[in-house]
């Protein structure tokens, strides 16, 4: 079946721009993770979704970062008045539950900032 | 604060050898532990988790430990090959709360050399 995507696979953008970043999860799975990772970097969690609760928000930088999801499938990240400190690679991930399941790492998002 | 630290420099080794990283953790008491394999451009991929009360884990050529007396988990690969190369990635889910979210090591950089 089909994994994890994600849209776009590149994005640049001026500073001080919004910018959208889509992901569309594995069908059937109840939770959405995204991630930034910055060049040779580790993971830096963001936000997280899991069914019809209230989204764990408690990685986002500022609250020029804001993510929905809608209909408990696709996922949208949105970054508002965009700063070149946040240029990295965003990534999307889902899995089947919260405990202990593995985690389907889309392809990501490379987002420049100029 | 938490932390989680593995291995910043690359571990080079001739193919063959059995490699091993390292991931140590600090004010932290995980429920579970995962490794993931990340090439470049891709998102990571899920190798293995290992629970709390466990100790060992194997799949394949893959082993992990987890001491949580030491704070440590150890990532091995027997008989390694060239394909083995890559960034691999540790992560530790939190014991309370949500333990879908992941907090993610550095990574270390693996190079298996024919």
């Amino acid at each position: 079946g089909a994994g994890v995507s994600q849209s776009p696979s590149n994005k640049v953008t001026e500073k001080g721009k919004d910018v959208e970043l889509r992901c569309d999860p594995i069908s059937g799975h109840t939770a959405l993770y995204w991630y930034r990772q910055s060049l040779g970097q580790g993971l830096e969690f963001l936000i997280y979704f899991q069914g019809n609760s209230a989204p764990d928000k408690s990685g986002l930088p500022s609250d020029r970062f804001s993510a929905e999801r809608t209909g408990g499938s696709v996922s949208t990240l949105t970054i508002q008045r965009t700063q070149q400190e946040d240029s990295a690679v965003y990534l999307c991930a889902s899995s089947a539950g919260t405990s202990s399941y593995e985690q389907y790492f889309g392809p990501g998002t490379r987002l420049t900032v100029t | 604060s938490q932390k989680i630290e593995q291995n910043s420099e690359a571990l080079n080794i001739q193919e063959g050898k059995t490699a091993t990283l390292t991931c140590n953790y600090t004010n932290y008491s995980p429920a579970y532990l995962q490794w993931y394999r990340q090439d470049p451009g891709r998102g990571p991929v899920f190798l293995l988790l290992i629970r709390e009360n466990e100790k060992e884990k194997r799949k394949e050529r893959l082993k992990v430990t987890f001491d949580t007396t030491l704070k440590q988990s150890l990532f091995h690969i027997t008989a390694s090959q060239p394909a083995d190369s890559a960034t691999y990635l540790c992560a530790l889910a939190s014991r309370s709360g949500n333990t879908g979210k992941l907090i993610f090591g550095q990574g270390t950089t693996l190079q298996v050399k024919p």
